[in-house]
């Protein structure tokens, strides 16, 4: 069965500070990953979707970083706001041939002021 | 653009009684997807729609679960009966292919709640 792994599950951070979380996927057979932010009572919305090894997308203050042949990758968050407390989630799919996502467990971020 | 419109946003049953989710997706999104996510877990793939047709439903506990996308537009998935153990955020969404590179628009999801 393939599987995502998200570390760490949850973090705690005050506004202000820089943090990062990690994505471990299957490295065989990669064919894309995506990453979402989940507010509480709002919708998933996609970060990046990435595709090739060592791919860096930035948006605003959050970041990602892939490694295909290692099977991470890193989303980074500049200069922590309140109102970047969320669940992030990373998926996979499983192959090419238009099969749905696999998600992660997510690590919830949660940023005082 | 329009979201992806998802009702009831709350519902609360006892169990074994029946319960139906209503999704409308991204106009021209070819397809649809339901997820379940459980407390503490990732989102679950239930069934996915190309159009009108299952891509895939291998992990939809047929017994009770059943999905339809009519015309290809809006989706209903329904459960009945309904055991605790469906408590559960039942998130739609959808996207302009099945291709790995598109990002998914998700609905709000209906947060189940079985007594």
């Amino acid at each position: 069965i393939l599987n995502v792994e998200q570390s760490p599950q949850s973090l705690h951070v005050q506004e202000g500070d820089s943090t990062n979380f990690t994505c471990s996927f299957p490295s065989s057979n990669f064919y894309a990953l995506h990453w979402y932010r989940w507010e509480t009572a709002k919708s998933p919305e996609a970060l990046f979707v990435m595709t090739l090894n060592g791919d860096e997308k930035k948006k605003g203050r959050i970041s990602a970083t892939l490694n295909t042949k290692e099977g991470y990758s890193y989303l980074y968050i500049k200069g922590s706001q309140p109102e970047d407390s969320a669940t992030y989630l990373c998926a996979f799919p499983a192959n090419q041939a238009g099969t749905a996502l696999i998600f992660g467990k997510g690590t919830t971020l949660s940023v005082s002021s | 653009e329009a979201g992806v419109a998802q009702s009831p946003r709350y519902k609360i049953i006892e169990k074994r009684q029946s319960v139906a989710f209503w999704c409308n997706p991204i106009s021209g999104h070819a397809t649809l997807y339901w997820y379940q996510q459980i407390l503490g877990q990732g989102p679950k793939l239930l069934i996915q729609f190309q159009n009108n047709g299952v891509v895939d439903d291998s992990q939809l506990p047929k017994d009770r679960f059943s999905a339809e996308r009519l015309k290809g537009v809006d989706s209903t998935l329904k459960i009945q009966p309904a055991k605790l153990e469906d408590s559960a955020v039942y998130l739609c969404a959808s996207s302009p292919s099945s291709g790995t590179r598109d990002g998914y628009t998700f609905g709000s999801g209906t947060r189940l709640t079985v007594v």
